[in-house]
């Protein structure tokens, strides 16, 4: 099983519309998560740190299952400027390097 | 703070020929990574170091040497450019410690022919 798995998408969104999707990740003891937004030919930024169940900070929620090992990422009332390819991190076992995902890409149209 | 910073911002070689890609980063991180990023791929490990004069292989080191003289910079070497190292590199840091996330910088873009 691959450290991080996310679907690539691209996920069609029409704009106002609500999207969510999940991310799997091997590694039982991570602790910390990360979604990271990366625009075509940029660095990643940082969207959102999960340390707990989960986080919400506007239109974006993350929500993390434990049990089942897996984070999701929801963006209600989808913009325009939310096209861009999300990358899911968790944090590795040692704690001194990040394993990032291959991303899931969105594109919101009009 | 500038953040991480890297230099050049674009560059193409000839198979070959070697080059340093330069990182430089002012926040005191003691973690600095670099990754290359295939065109729709995702990011993959090449080098990683915790901190002044240690470094760590990550998941595609072959081709590749690093160097952590200070803990500012974090130079990448190329001693023999392939075309298969044509890429997008990304440089970035962190901070020790869990729940600390990492910072990248813009990038260098590198054709080689």
């Amino acid at each position: 099983r691959k450290e991080v798995e996310q679907d690539p998408g691209p996920f069609n969104v029409p704009e106002g519309a609500t999207v969510a999707f999940n991310c799997t990740y091997s590694n039982s003891a991570s602790q910390s998560f990360f979604w990271y937004r990366q625009d075509c030919r940029k660095e990643p930024k940082l969207l959102m740190s999960v340390y707990s169940s989960g986080n919400e900070d506007g239109r974006f929620t993350a929500q993390l299952n434990r049990a089942s090992q897996y984070i999701s990422l929801l963006i209600r009332d989808s913009k325009l400027s939310d096209s861009a390819t999300y990358l899911c991190v968790p944090e590795g076992a040692a704690g001194n390097k990040l394993t990032f995902g291959g991303g899931t890409r969105v594109l919101v149209k009009p | 703070n500038a953040g991480v910073t890297q230099t050049p911002k674009f560059r193409i070689l000839k198979i070959g020929q070697s080059m340093t890609l330069q990182c430089t980063q002012d926040m005191n991180h003691n973690y600095m990574y670099w990754y290359r990023q295939d065109p729709g791929m995702g990011l993959k490990l090449i080098y990683y170091s915790v901190g002044a004069g240690i470094t760590d292989k990550g998941e595609v080191p072959n081709g590749y040497n690093v160097s952590r003289s200070t803990t500012e910079d974090f130079p990448l070497r190329l001693e023999l450019a392939a075309p298969s190292q044509t890429s997008v590199y990304f440089c970035a840091s962190r901070i020790r410690g869990t729940q600390e996330t990492q910072y990248f910088g813009p990038g260098t873009r590198l054709l080689v022919l």
